[in-house]
This record gives structure tokens, C-alpha cells and sequence, in this order.
């Protein structure tokens, strides 16, 4: 139980094009999914928290105009990076919770060329 | 806050040898811990996890942790190491703000197993 997806695994896009990831529980309903960033051999960054029906709450620093979330149901989150810079390129992983126990995605590798 | 600190961005073990992997937290309630294991290109896997009850957690593939709320500690072992345990490992405590929760990851620790 508790299976995460995402998809696409890996994305390569030209600069200043959109990319749109999914995330999907797959066994059961979540209200509140997270999406973070994973730089090279470091820790998660948490972006944002999505939440069923509402508007998603952004970390500090994070743009939301840029990083755009919508949890439209209770099983399926995205995460559109609009206008890609190279900078952007890094490891998504989205998480999906139950209770107080986070079930995370196998990521989503984006390069921006 | 809460935060969580992992000693040890490396550690080198031989196979069969003991594995341990240290992680102390800091909360001002009672935390809810987590260990993640992460294998390259993937996302992470939860191990584990401490909420309430029974201090000494046992987890998937041979591994274990006990809660020591005294040292602030939730260290991650296993008796055997194998090869196939190489990988990155996070340990996370939940935080609080208002009535949202998210979790504060520790800086993760590499296991390299050795033959």
C-alpha cells in the first residue's frame, strides 16, 4: 500500500518552455502532497505543500509563479515549471501523506537545455 | 522547531559488519521520527518510523531504531551489512507550524558497504 508515482521520470526541455510533472497516490486518497527539490548529493528541499481543492503553500523563496501547483483531486497533484531557465534543471520528488507518515514518488529528473 | 542533525555525512562499512547510523533531533513536542533510504535516481523509501509506543522500531530489510528520548536520538542500525544496503539515508522529525505539518529532513548520510 501507500505507492507514490510520477511521471515523466526524466524530461528534457528547451529553455523557456513549460514542463508539467505529475504525482499520483496510487492506493489511496491524499489531501496534502508535498513537492520538493534534490540538488546533486544533497538533502530535499521542500518546495511547497498542495493541498485537495485549495491553493498551495509556498516555502520561502520559492516563486509560485513560476513553480505552479494544482491538486485538483485527492489522488493527483502537479507541479508546472513555466518558462524553464537551465537553472532549473534538478531531481522533483513528490510525496503524497497519510496520517503523519510521508509516501514519497520515485522523482522526476528535469533538464533544461 | 524542530530540526535533526546526522553525524556522519559517510560511513564506510565491511559486508556482515554492524551498520549504525546516528541521528538526533531536536522538538519542543513529542516527535514523530522517520528513516528514509534513498538509491540513486529514485525517490526515497520509508524504513521506519517512530510515533508513539515502543521505543525500539523495527523496520524493512533488517533494519532497526530506537527512540532514546533522554539523548534526544533515533540512530538507525542493522546487525549484518549487506551490499545491497549501500545507498543514502535521511532521518526526518515532523514539524509543526500552526496546524500544518511538514517534515525537516537531516543532511542525509551516504552508506558505502565494502567487501
Amino acid at each position: 500500500g501507500a505507492v507514490v508515482s510520477q511521471h515523466p521520470s526524466r524530461v528534457i526541455c528547451k529553455s523557456g518552455t513549460s514542463v508539467k510533472i505529475e504525482c499520483r497516490s496510487l492506493d489511496f486518497q491524499a489531501t496534502t502532497m508535498f513537492w520538493y527539490r534534490q540538488f546533486p548529493k544533497k538533502s530535499l528541499m521542500l518546495m511547497a505543500t498542495s493541498n485537495e481543492g485549495s491553493k498551495a503553500t509556498y516555502e520561502q523563496g520559492v516563486e509560485k509563479d513560476k513553480f505552479l501547483i494544482n491538486h485538483a483531486s485527492l489522488t493527483l497533484s502537479t507541479l508546472t515549471v513555466t518558462s524553464a531557465h537551465p537553472e532549473d534543471s534538478s531531481f522533483y520528488i513528490c510525496s503524497a501523506r497519510v496520517g503523519e507518515t510521508q509516501y514519497f514518488g520515485p522523482g522526476t529528473r528535469l533538464l533544461v537545455l | 522547531a524542530q530540526s535533526v542533525t546526522q553525524l556522519g555525512s559517510h560511513v564506510s562499512v565491511s559486508e556482515g559488519a554492524l551498520v549504525l547510523l546516528r541521528c538526533n533531533y531536536s522538538s519542543s513536542v513529542p516527535p514523530y521520527l522517520f528513516w528514509y533510504v534513498q538509491y540513486p535516481n529514485q525517490g526515497l523509501q520509508l524504513l521506519l518510523k517512530y510515533t508513539t509506543g515502543a521505543t525500539l522500531v523495527k523496520g524493512i530489510n533488517g533494519f532497526e531504531a530506537e527512540f532514546k528520548k533522554s539523548e534526544t536520538s533515533f540512530h538507525l542500525t542493522k546487525p549484518s551489512a549487506h551490499m545491497s544496503d549501500a545507498a543514502e539515508y535521511f532521518c526526518a522529525v515532523n514539524t509543526y507550524t500552526g496546524t500544518a505539518s511538514k517534515l525537516t529532513f537531516g543532511t542525509g548520510t551516504r552508506l558505502q558497504v565494502t567487501l
